[in-house]
């Protein structure tokens, strides 16, 4: 069974500072995203990692994928009370293209203190 | 244009009854999913379909199926509900991926359920 283990779980950060949250599997994935949800809202995509090794930066967020396409991490830089929300990682197995059986990490809440 | 469309939002059912869940995708997107989210389990996969076959199947027991009807919207059911359903369920849509594309999940709001 493939898993995604997402530290922290919890995080309650001043604004202004930075933080790093990882997601860790064993397994490799063929690509690797990350989402933001929102309280009654569903996720939304904020990045899609493909190449082990690549990073991407999406304004404040970098979100980088392990050499070895096993793990990732979303670091973001002077946060902000709108990045408040659940984060999730999620791998897509080698399975293929088409393959829309996503495993979800076990997600990481932030919240960001005005 | 209209994202995806979950109905209805909220409901209360008792152990032992049966739901069904509509998924309403958005408008030219062929490929269906479902996943339960619970706190302590996170989000996981129940099914996805496209052109009204199922293509994958998560790890839930026989009382959870779906289907996906010609207009691409989807349905999931449960039967005999027990209390560790309570959650919320949500659905996502997205376009039939080209190539090693990987595609985005577009998710409805979801319907939450709570079993009584």
């Amino acid at each position: 069974t493939q898993l995604l283990e997402q530290s922290p779980q919890f995080l309650s950060i001043q604004e202004g500072e930075n933080l790093t949250v990882y997601c860790n599997s064993s397994s490799v994935f063929s690509s690797l995203q990350w989402y933001r949800q929102e309280p009654g809202e569903g996720p939304v995509l904020l990045v899609t990692v493909v190449t082990g090794g690549e990073v991407k930066k999406l304004k404040r967020l970098t979100f980088q994928f392990g050499d070895a396409r096993k793990d990732s991490s979303l670091h973001i830089t002077a946060a902000q009370p709108g990045d408040t929300g659940l984060y999730l990682c999620a791998g897509a197995p080698l399975e293929g293209p088409g393959t829309y059986k996503y495993i979800f990490g076990t997600g990481t809440r932030l919240k960001v203190l005005a | 244009k209209a994202g995806v469309t979950q109905t209805p939002r909220y409901l209360i059912k008792t152990r032992g009854q049966q739901v069904t869940l509509s998924c309403s995708p958005i408008s030219g997107h062929r490929s269906v999913s479902w996943y339960q989210q619970t706190p302590g389990q996170g989000l996981q996969f129940l099914f996805e379909y496209f052109s009204e076959t199922q293509r994958n199947k998560g790890n839930f027991p026989g009382r959870f199926s779906g289907r996906q009807f010609s207009n691409s919207r989807s349905e999931m059911n449960v039967s005999t509900l027990e209390l560790g359903d309570s959650a919320l369920y949500l659905c996502a849509s997205t376009t039939y991926p080209t190539g090693a594309a990987t595609g985005e999940l577009f998710f409805g709001e979801g319907s939450r359920l709570t079993v009584l």
